[in-house]
């Protein structure tokens, strides 16, 4: 069955450093979605890619789909503390979602 | 908008008991989808409703568990008997597609001892 990777699992980063978090499908995607979890809350949805080398911004937040549909990134720019969660994307093949095990990102003051 | 409402939002029973899991869907999402979150496992669809309809129920885990949605606007999820392996914050999601983004209510976390 299709399968959803992510890493790293954690992340620990000093205020103001940036973070990326990758999303490896073992199948071509249709799209991709990203979801934040805060802690104790539930997945937030924040944006959907959908086209081959699709890139969007969110503030300091630029996603990423690669070329061949098969891999994702999320990249922060100078993390705040407001920015702690778990990072999930979620992958879609043949109408079914598949999500990733999420990265879960500390930021220490 | 008042998004999905789940309840309740803490479970404690004691194996054997019988759980119901109750959830609401915003208004006009034709989508609903419930989820099993834990540490081990992570996010696990269990099963989703199309129209009311049970499309893809793949994801139960034992005959245990049951789900219905008897109309558009409520979903339950019941597990009978429960035993202390079916822990875990259970999550009601929905949609208005199949694949577009799915809004997530609070989770009821479910322990049983």
């Amino acid at each position: 069955g299709q399968q959803v990777m992510q890493i790293p699992q954690y992340q620990h980063v000093q205020e103001g450093e940036d973070f990326t978090t990758y999303c490896n499908s073992s199948t071509t995607l249709s799209n991709i979605q990203w979801y934040k979890q805060r802690p104790g809350g539930h997945p937030v949805f924040l944006i959907q890619l959908v086209k081959s080398g699709e890139v969007k911004k969110q503030k300091r937040l630029t996603f990423q789909f690669g070329e061949a549909k098969k891999n994702s990134s999320l990249h922060i720019t100078a993390t705040q503390t407001t920015d702690v969660g778990t990072y999930f994307c979620a992958g879609t093949n043949a109408g079914k979602s598949t999500f990733g095990d999420g990265t879960t990102l500390t930021v220490k003051p | 908008d008042a998004g999905v409402i789940q309840s309740p939002r803490h479970e404690v029973t004691e194996m054997g008991q019988e759980v119901t899991l109750r959830c609401k869907p915003i208004s006009g999402h034709d989508y609903l989808f419930w989820y099993r979150q834990t540490m081990m496992r992570g996010l696990e669809l269990l099963i989703y409703f199309n129209n009311n309809v049970p499309i893809d129920d793949s994801g139960m885990p034992e005959d245990r568990f049951s789900a219905k949605m008897p109309n558009a606007s409520f979903s339950t999820l019941k597990i009978q008997p429960s035993e202390p392996r079916d822990s875990a914050v259970y999550f009601c999601a929905s949609s208005s597609g199949r694949v577009s983004p799915l809004h997530f209510g609070n989770g009821t976390r479910l322990t049983v001892t």
